[in-house]
């Protein structure tokens, strides 16, 4: 069964330092998603891309967060400056389609992020 | 406010029990989705169940069924026939109007499933 999968399982890096958190989305599947979940919260969207740009962001994602569609296959969160706050369980998700069941968001396992 | 409240934080149940997980929902939209998801202690989220505000059936997947009362603006979630496997927590979401695509969660409930 198709599954969305993300790189790395962990991550830790010092506060400043940028990251990259990379996810492949399900292959027929045309829109993006990334979600965090801070320990012990509940899941907070930040952004939804569609169609090679993006089509929703919360108030979390400012300047320092961007996410892109490299190429067919991978869609990336990068935070420019991190910050300790941004510690975090990140998640990918990917739905097939824009009405009904189709706009199921499947989510890959997760990407756990510690700032320092 | 509150988009999606879960007032349970945590439950017990006896294996081969079921349990029922309370969701109520706040929205103005007439089109709107709702999903329950599942997040066992490894962290992943699995997707459950949906259930459209259109739809007149109440949704089932296997022993996952949802109790849809739109009036009430209740979406709870049945597992019936409890296995240890079902411990975990569990997130009620929802997806607003025919152009939003965030989902909003609830607080999640924890489930323990008792050999």
């Amino acid at each position: 069964e198709p599954e969305v999968t993300q790189t790395p399982s962990h991550q830790v890096t010092q506060m400043g330092q940028e990251v990259i958190l990379r996810c492949v989305p399900i292959s027929n599947h045309l829109y993006f998603y990334w979600y965090r979940q801070i320990l012990g919260q509940k899941v907070e969207f930040l952004v939804s891309f569609y169609n090679n740009e993006i089509s929703e962001k919360s108030e979390i994602f400012d300047d320092q967060f961007s996410v892109e569609r490299p190429d067919g296959s991978n869609f990336t969160l990068k935070i420019r400056s991190t910050k300790l706050e941004d510690s975090a369980m990140y998640f990918c998700a990917s739905s097939e389609g824009a009405a009904g069941g189709a706009r199921t968001q499947y989510f890959g396992p997760g990407t756990r992020l510690l700032v320092l | 406010a509150q988009k999606i409240t879960q007032t349970q934080p945590g439950m017990f149940v006896q294996e081969k029990e079921a349990v029922t997980l309370d969701c109520t929902y706040d929205t103005s939209d007439q089109s709107y989705g709702l999903f329950w998801y599942k997040q066992p202690s490894s962290g992943e989220m699995i997707f459950l169940i949906y259930q459209g505000s259109y739809d007149e059936q109440n949704a089932t997947e296997g022993r996952y069924s949802l109790n849809f009362q739109k009036a009430r603006k209740s979406a709870n979630l049945v597992i019936s026939a409890s296995q240890l496997g079902d411990s975990a927590m569990y997130f009620c979401a929802m997806r607003e109007g025919r152009n939003d695509y965030k989902l909003s969660f609830g607080a999640g409930t924890t489930v323990t499933v008792r050999a």
